[in-house]
C-alpha cells in the first residue's frame, strides 16, 4: 500500500509569493518522523525540513515550515516567499517506527516559479 | 558538498554486464542507505547497512548485493545488467536511525 502519497504532480507559483505542496501519509506506529526533499535539476537531493510525530509545535526552517495536521495524517509544506531557485521537485519522505530502518519517499511535486 | 561521496557519478555500460557503485558515508555516520530513482518508480529504497552489517531490504532484484565494508564505505554491485536498470542511484547516511539522511550526488547508470 502506498505510504505517502502527494497528489499534485506538479504546481507554479508566482515569485515571492507563497505556495502550499501537499503530502498525506499512512501509518499505524505512532511513531514516526516526515521528512521533505528538495532535488533541483541537477538531481542532488537536498534535506529541507523535519516533523516528528510527538512534536507538539510545527516544523519551520527560514522559508519552510510544516503544516503537521495528525489527525489528518498530512505533512504539508509551505514554502514562503517563492523564489526562483525554489524551481524543483520537492518529495515527501516518511520513516515508521523507532528502529525504522528505511525511509519511503511519495511520487514528488514539480514546482515551477514564475518570474 | 553534503558530505557524502558517491562515484562515479555517470556510468554507461551495455547489458549483460556487471557495474560496482561506490559510497562514501559522511564522517561519523554509520548508516548507508541505497535508493533507486527511476521515472517510472520514483525513489525506491534498495538496502540500508548499520556499521557493516545489513539491517534492512526494500525492493532490491536478485541481481543487485550491497555491502559496506569496516572504514564504512559501501558498494553496490549491479549484474547481468538491463535497460530497465537505468537510473539515477543514491546512497544516503545518516549518523542514528531516528534522524535523517544525507543524500550523495548519485550515479546515473545508463544501460545501453
Amino acid at each position: 500500500a502506498q505510504k505517502i502519497t502527494q497528489t499534485q504532480p506538479g504546481m507554479f507559483v508566482q515569485e515571492k509569493e507563497a505556495v502550499t505542496l501537499d503530502c498525506t501519509y499512512d501509518t499505524s506506529d505512532p511513531s514516526y518522523g516526515l521528512f521533505w526533499y528538495k532535488q533541483p535539476s541537477s538531481g542532488e537531493m537536498i534535506f529541507l525540513i523535519y516533523q516528528g510525530s510527538y512534536d507538539q509545535q510545527n516544523a519551520t526552517e527560514g522559508r519552510y515550515s510544516l503544516n503537521f495536521q495528525k489527525a489528518r495524517k498530512s505533512a504539508n509544506l509551505v514554502i514562503s516567499a517563492s523564489q526562483l531557485g525554489d524551481s524543483a521537485m520537492y518529495f515527501c519522505a516518511m520513516r515508521e517506527g523507532p528502529n525504522n530502518n528505511d525511509m519511503r519517499f511519495g511520487a514528488g511535486t514539480r514546482l515551477t516559479v514564475k518570474p | 558538498d553534503s558530505g557524502v561521496t558517491q562515484t562515479p557519478k555517470h556510468l554507461i555500460t551495455a547489458t549483460g554486464q556487471r557495474v560496482t557503485l561506490r559510497c562514501s558515508p559522511r564522517s561519523g555516520d554509520l548508516s548507508v542507505y541505497w535508493y533507486q530513482q527511476s521515472l517510472d518508480q520514483g525513489l525506491q529504497f534498495l538496502i540500508q547497512y548499520y556499521n557493516g552489517e545489513e539491517r534492512a531490504k526494500g525492493n532490491i532484484l536478485e541481481r543487485f548485493s550491497a555491502q559496506q565494508f569496516p572504514d564504512l564505505h559501501s558498494e553496490l554491485n549491479l549484474s547481468s545488467l538491463e535497460l530497465g536498470d537505468s537510473a539515477l542511484y543514491f546512497c544516503a547516511s545518516s549518523v542514528r536511525l531516528n534522524y535523517g539522511y544525507t543524500f550523495g550526488s548519485g550515479t546515473r547508470l545508463t544501460v545501453v
